[in-house]
């Protein structure tokens, strides 16, 4: 069965500063994996995948996240942050079905 | 194209009432999963529809119905409505069931009184 941990449900950075947001996976089999950024009142909107290939995988608004599978990671970053970036991030596993993360708020200071 | 349409986008009920919402998905996509997510237990899988069959189904009660026409188009009932069903149900299509990337509608806010 997999499942999905995301370290750290708040996360606060300044403006344009470095956006790290945390996510570990378990995983008996190869995963597909997935970010989701999610706006007050509104669905989900995926940010970026890996399913195989290149480990390094950017997605839209300027987010890359790594595939580290002796880590079990897949944390997602972005060199800058911006305000407009403030929301809450879901990280995903998927095999059979989806599986979410609890999600991590993310609040952009001025 | 356009995106995953779901209707009605905010809904008040009853306890003990039941409630029917509708989740149109991105025309060409054969899957369509629900789920649902309240602050206290966040993204819940509820259950999964390909090809109007049910594929997969999470850990809910029976009070959880759905079912997926011919068009892909899917509803989803809730019976005998309860306080704690009072959430955010959020539909997502993709092309492939299982591991696909899925696209999310807007999602229905259920509130239970």
């Amino acid at each position: 069965a997999q499942s999905v941990t995301q370290l750290g449900s708040h996360v606060s950075v300044s403006e344009g500063a470095l956006v790290l947001l945390r996510c570990n996976y378990s995983s008996s089999v190869p995963p597909y994996l997935f970010w989701y950024v999610q706006y007050p009142n509104q669905g989900l909107q995926l940010l970026l995948k890996y399913t195989t290939g290149a480990t390094l995988v950017k997605g839209i608004n300027g987010f890359e996240a790594e595939f580290k599978k002796s880590e079990t990671s897949f944390h997602l970053t972005k060199p800058s942050a911006h305000m407009s970036d403030a929301a809450e991030y879901f990280c995903a596993v998927s095999y059979n079905d989806m599986r979410f993360g609890a999600g991590t708020r993310l609040t952009v200071k001025p | 194209k356009a995106g995953v349409t779901q209707t009605p986008r905010y809904l008040i009920k009853t306890r003990g009432q039941q409630v029917t919402l509708s989740c149109s998905p991105i025309s060409g996509h054969r899957s369509v999963s629900w789920y649902q997510q309240t602050p206290g237990q966040g993204l819940q899988f509820l259950f999964e529809y390909f090809s109007e069959t049910q594929r997969n189904k999470g850990n809910f009660p029976g009070r959880f119905s759905g079912r997926q026409f011919s068009n892909s188009r899917s509803e989803m009932n809730v019976s005998t409505l309860e306080l704690g069903d009072s959430a955010l149900y959020l539909c997502a299509s993709s092309f492939s069931q299982g591991a696909s990337e899925q696209y999310f509608g807007p999602g229905t806010r259920l509130t239970v009184t």
